[in-house]
């Protein structure tokens, strides 16, 4: 499988504490996308960064990306309670061969106020 | 405001009966799909399409169908549903296969 695979599966910090958040996957890859899922909605896109690229910030986001490794790190920097919420990684392959979009299983991110 | 649209929100089907879950959007994206996302196994991907006319199957296609006859719509039909059927619906759009993807808030059906 493509399947990128986050790790921690489940994550609980105190509110003002950094956030960070791994994705490892097993192929080359055109870019790679972070999402976030509020309890009982659909995903919504934080994030892409390309292969060619190293770091993306995004106010308190920042995402690397190391292709030797085929791996990459989410941080949310200050959290705040709104952050609770399940956070995906989705790996966009290179080739045009048909479904190129893989999506994680996620973390769960619990941030007490 | 612009976006996904599915429907219904939520249904109880009993076994046997089929159903089709809509799904519309309204940004002109060439590239829908449909997933289930069911507890401790994130979201699967069931079908999608790259563009209106063509469609493929993607992780767990079984038991599904769907169809693009516009850029619009991409409706995902349940022949004769099954218990293990029961999940989250959700549809997504993206402008081509790279780029993000909008999603809908979900059908939550449960198969009896």
């Amino acid at each position: 499988s493509q399947q990128g695979e986050e790790d921690p599966q489940a994550l609980s910090i105190q509110e003002g504490e950094n956030a960070t958040m791994n994705c490892s996957y097993k192929t080359s890859i055109n870019n790679l996308q972070w999402y976030r899922q509020n309890s009982g909605r659909g995903l919504v896109h934080l994030i892409l960064i390309r292969s060619n690229e190293r770091e993306k910030h995004s106010g308190r986001l920042r995402v690397t990306l190391d292709t030797s490794k085929k791996s990459s790190s989410l941080l949310i920097t200050a959290s705040r309670a709104a952050d609770t919420a399940s956070y995906f990684c989705a790996t966009v392959l290179p080739a045009n061969t048909g479904n190129q979009f893989y999506f994680g299983t996620g973390t769960s991110l619990t941030v007490i106020p | 405001t612009a976006g996904i649209t599915q429907a219904p929100t939520s249904q109880i089907l009993a076994a046997g009966r089929s159903m089709t879950l809509r799904c519309t959007q309204d940004m002109r994206h060439n590239a829908m799909y449909w997933y289930r996302q069911d507890l401790g196994l994130g979201l699967r991907l069931i079908h999608y399409s790259n563009t209106a006319g063509t469609t493929g199957k993607g992780e767990v296609p079984d038991g599904y169908s769907v169809s693009r006859a516009n850029t619009d719509d991409f409706p995902l039909t349940l022949a004769s549903a099954v218990p293990s059927q029961t999940s989250v619906y959700f549809c997504a759009s993206s402008r081509d296969a790279y780029q993000p993807q909008h999603f809908g808030d979900g059908t939550r059906l449960s198969i009896l």
